[in-house]
């Protein structure tokens, strides 16, 4: 069974910073998808970024990147001039690309943006 | 707003007692899922329905059960209740079984048990 952790429980960076949460994942497989989904107190979770493992580019959207890094099973998010709205619980998570489409999330990281 | 709704918002019922919560997907989507989120747990898939059918099952307890219903929208029946089943419970739709199709969520309804 395919696992997602994330070592980080609390991250802290001050506006218009740059932040990296980290995540790493253990699977035999070797074509998934790998996510970045956002939690605000609002309790949404709304989907940051997108990786296919076979695209060895790296996903960007806007001010977030990513790093994914497939021999060493890792995911991590890089958050650039970091806004208050940034502030949430940030979750990783992992999909097999073929049979269940079941999402398989880490812990998750409690980012604070200090003003 | 993802599109996709849940109702209620909160809930509050005793131990023992059975609820029912309610998903109604994105228009066009044909695919339900159910996570539920709690302290103790983190964010674990509880099931997967894709066009009435029953697809994929995952970390669901024998008291819990779900179904699809031809409009397409999901119930979630969560029965004997116990302290530990507080939590907030989401659905999401995608168009199809596709592991290509991204997951909306909905705004989750949260469940307490006193």
């Amino acid at each position: 069974a395919q696992t997602v952790t994330q070592s980080q429980p609390e991250m802290s960076v001050q506006e218009a910073e740059t932040v990296t949460l980290s995540c790493t994942y253990d699977t035999s497989e070797s074509d998934y998808y790998l996510f970045w989904y956002k939690q605000p107190p609002s309790r949404q979770m709304i989907l940051v970024i997108r990786q296919e493992a076979y695209k060895q580019q790296n996903a960007t959207e806007n001010r977030f990147s990513v790093n994914f890094q497939k021999a060493a099973k890792s995911f991590s998010l890089k958050i650039s001039d970091s806004q208050l709205g940034d502030a949430a619980m940030y979750f990783c998570a992992y999909r097999s690309k073929g049979g269940s489409e079941k999402l398989v999330f880490g812990k998750g990281t409690k980012l604070t943006v200090n003003p | 707003d993802s599109g996709v709704t849940q109702t209620p918002k909160h809930l509050i019922t005793a131990t023992g007692q059975r609820v029912t919560l309610r998903c109604s997907p994105r228009s066009g989507d044909l695919s339900v899922y159910w996570y539920q989120q709690s302290l103790d747990q983190g964010l674990q898939f509880l099931i997967q329905y894709y066009n009435g059918e029953e697809r994929a099952k995952g970390n669901i307890l024998e008291r819990f059960s779900a179904q699809q219903f031809p409009d397409l929208h999901s119930e979630l029946n969560l029965s004997s209740l116990e302290l530990g089943d507080s939590a907030l419970y989401f659905c999401a739709s995608s168009v199809g079984p596709g592991a290509a199709y991204e997951q909306y969520f909905g705004p989750g309804t949260r469940l307490t048990v006193t």
